[in-house]
């Protein structure tokens, strides 16, 4: 069965620095697909980042990016310049690419504050 | 363009009720998901929804059934209410062939 870890239930960075999350996963599939999503307070989940398992390109959205390492099976994600608006949760999920298995497989999440 | 709405916000309920979660999808999208979230928890997966049929479903019980409409829209309903069934429960839509998945905001439902 796949799984998703965060390993950090915590974070925190001071505003405008760099702070990077660590999500790794496991699974014996080849083509599958990663995300990072954020909640905040609100509860909404939002879309961060998503990376398709078959580019070595790794994925970036404006001051968001990843480092995808497939033999290793981690997935992180840099924020840059951080902002206080980026305070959240942070859940790192997996999902197989093909056929009818369209669940998300999420992690525990990585609580992040970001200090002004 | 409507992004994917749950009602009610708020719920609370008794051991033992039964309880009926809406979402409407996002506009284009015909794939509705459901998922549990526990507090301090990641979502986990309950079902699937996909031309009005349950295409995948999770490790939930018999008690939590869904239903979609032909406009794509889907209930939840939860059966025998449990205290452990307290948590918020998001919907999320895709269109099938697509990977990525949009949340509403969710539904809080307390069991007393």
């Amino acid at each position: 069965a796949q799984t998703v870890t965060q390993s950090q239930p915590e974070m925190s960075v001071q505003e405008a620095e760099t702070v990077t999350l660590s999500c790794t996963y496991d699974t014996s599939e080849s083509d599958y697909y990663l995300f990072w999503y954020k909640q905040p307070p609100s509860r909404q989940m939002i879309l961060v980042i998503r990376q398709e398992a078959y580019k070595q390109q790794n994925a970036t959205e404006n001051r968001f990016s990843v480092n995808f390492q497939k033999a290793a099976k981690s997935f992180s994600l840099k924020i840059s310049d951080s902002q206080l608006g980026d305070a959240a949760m942070y859940f790192c999920a997996y999902r197989y690419y093909g056929g009818s298995q369209g669940n998300l497989i999420f992690g525990k999440g990585t609580k992040l504050s970001v200090k002004p | 363009d409507a992004g994917v709405t749950q009602s009610p916000t708020h719920l609370i309920k008794t051991r033992g009720q039964q309880v009926t979660l809406r979402c409407s999808p996002k506009s284009g999208h015909d794939t509705v998901s459901w998922y549990q979230q526990a507090l301090g928890q990641g979502p986990q997966f309950i079902f699937q929804y996909y031309e009005e049929e349950e295409r995948q479903r999770g490790n939930f019980p018999d008690r939590f059934s869904g239903h979609q409409f032909p406009n794509y829209s889907s209930e939840l309903n939860v059966n025998a209410l449990l205290l452990g069934d307290s948590a918020l429960y998001l919907c999320a839509s895709s269109r099938l062939a697509s990977d990525t998945q949009y949340f509403g905001p969710g539904t809080r439902l307390t069991v007393l």
